[in-house]
């Protein structure tokens, strides 16, 4: 079965610290990769996609993420977080199966950023 | 993407009740889809529910328990029917756009 494994469950920064968090799932097929966030007493946003083409996608607020189909990766990263960052972010996986598709989504990274 | 609203944004119901919480989208969608994120974790799909057929439920979630309505392309309901405390959770809508889903701001439910 096709799943998502989100190794940081918690992590805690200070402000202009490096992020990455860790994404990897497990699926052979074509696959449509996300990461969603959620900042505190918000709804899920999308953050940023990968379809296809530059494995390097680049982001709303200054986020990419790097696929890397021999690891079976999608990593988040920032270069330099700020306390606005803090929140959970979600990395999901569309997997195509016949005429539908379904997301899954990993157990969620809770970030928080300290100033 | 979609604008994506839901109503009611949050209940407290008694065990044995149910709760309708509806979905409305501002731009027609075929797909829509219902997930649940229960206290500290993720989102699980409970169904998917296009406009015209029915709903396909996920392993786990059956229609007595949570039936669904999808009457147009702009709207769907999702039911949570004989409530009971392990039901409280929050209650997503989303749909799809060009591959992608966009997600509601969700409902949160707590039964008592």
């Amino acid at each position: 079965a096709q799943s998502v494994s989100q190794h940081n469950h918690h992590v805690i920064l200070s402000e202009a610290a490096s992020l990455e968090l860790g994404c990897n799932y497990s699926y052979g097929g074509t696959v449509n990769l996300f990461w969603y966030v959620q900042y505190p007493g918000q709804h899920l946003q999308l953050l940023l996609k990968y379809f296809s083409g530059d494995p390097l996608v680049k982001g709303i607020k200054g986020f990419e993420a790097e696929f890397i189909k021999s690891k079976f990766s999608f990593n988040l990263r920032k270069p330099s977080v700020q306390w606005s960052d803090t929140a959970e972010y979600f990395c999901a996986v569309n997997a195509r199966m016949d005429s539908s598709y379904k997301l899954i989504f990993g157990s969620g990274t809770r970030l928080l950023v300290r100033p | 993407s979609a604008v994506i609203s839901q109503k009611p944004s949050r209940d407290i119901c008694q065990r044995g009740t149910s709760l309708t919480i509806q979905c409305q989208v501002d731009s027609q969608v075929t797909m829509m889809f219902w997930y649940r994120q229960q206290p500290g974790q993720s989102l699980t799909l409970i169904a998917t529910a296009n406009q015209g057929s029915e709903a396909t439920y996920e392993s786990g979630f059956v229609i007595d328990k949570f039936p669904i309505s999808r009457p147009n392309l702009t709207f769907s309901t999702l039911t949570v029917s004989n409530m009971s405390p392990e039901d409280s959770s929050i209650y997503l809508c989303s749909v799809d756009s060009t591959d992608t889903q966009y997600f509601g701001p969700g409902t949160r439910l707590t039964v008592l």
